[in-house]
């Protein structure tokens, strides 16, 4: 049973037309982050929420914008998408294990295009 | 200097070989490691939590040295369903530092 679900799984855009991603999770888990990943790249953390507490990311561009409507869902926008942001947006979750310890959960991704 | 760093291979084994990976962190204050399991084009799958000086699952076991401020991943006894990129996670309080990945290849 899928435990974080990321949709659409692919996505194509075009060139400055806005664009929503979305996520959502059956683990009532607390904390919820995007993070972008390019080809042979790590994953890097664009924003998380820890419950209604959104954290920004200082190298994360003003093109992305995040909502968090209840815990579980999160959204990624793109306001104005351009050819460097086609890559592969991963959503995970997380709980406050304590002692500062957070197992990360992964959904599956959605590959953005963007033409 | 980058807060997480791996050797990023490829390592090319044959099956039933054991291969270890190495990864260094910088911030001494980390508590929390992780390594996960990336395949081709799929998202990171957790592997194996590591909180204090180790931790062993079947196959797999992985050693942490906090006065070298390493980690490792031991992998024994290869299988062809190992072939992924291994990545090595360190916390960064509420959020987590990813290494770039170790490629991994198990040849029949």
């Amino acid at each position: 049973d899928a435990m974080v679900i990321q949709n659409p799984r692919y996505q194509v855009t075009q060139f400055g037309k806005p664009v929503t991603l979305s996520c959502s999770q059956t683990l009532n888990h607390n904390v919820m982050y995007w993070y972008q990943q390019k080809s042979s790249q790590a994953p890097k953390l664009l924003f998380h929420y820890y419950d209604k507490d959104f954290n920004n990311e200082a190298d994360t561009p003003d093109n992305f914008q995040s909502r968090r409507p209840n815990t579980s869902f999160c959204f990624l926008d793109i306001r104005s998408p351009g050819l460097g942001d086609a890559a592969m947006y991963l959503c995970a979750t997380s709980r406050d294990l304590g002692r500062d310890i957070y197992e990360q959960y992964f959904g599956p991704g959605t590959r953005l295009t963007v033409t | 200097r980058k807060e997480v760093e791996q050797d990023p291979g490829p390592f090319n084994v044959p099956e039933g070989a054991t291969v270890a990976f190495n990864c260094t962190y910088s911030n001494s204050a980390s508590q929390s490691f992780f390594w996960y399991r990336q395949d081709c084009r799929k998202e990171p799958k957790l592997l194996m939590s590591v909180y204090s000086s180790g931790n062993e699952d079947g196959r797999f076991t992985a050693q942490l040295n906090r006065a070298s401020q390493y980690i490792s991943l031991l992998i024994r006894d290869s299988k062809l369903s190992d072939s992924a990129t291994y990545l090595c996670v360190v916390d960064g309080a509420n959020n987590l530092f990813f290494g770039t990945g170790t490629r991994l290849t198990v040849i029949p």
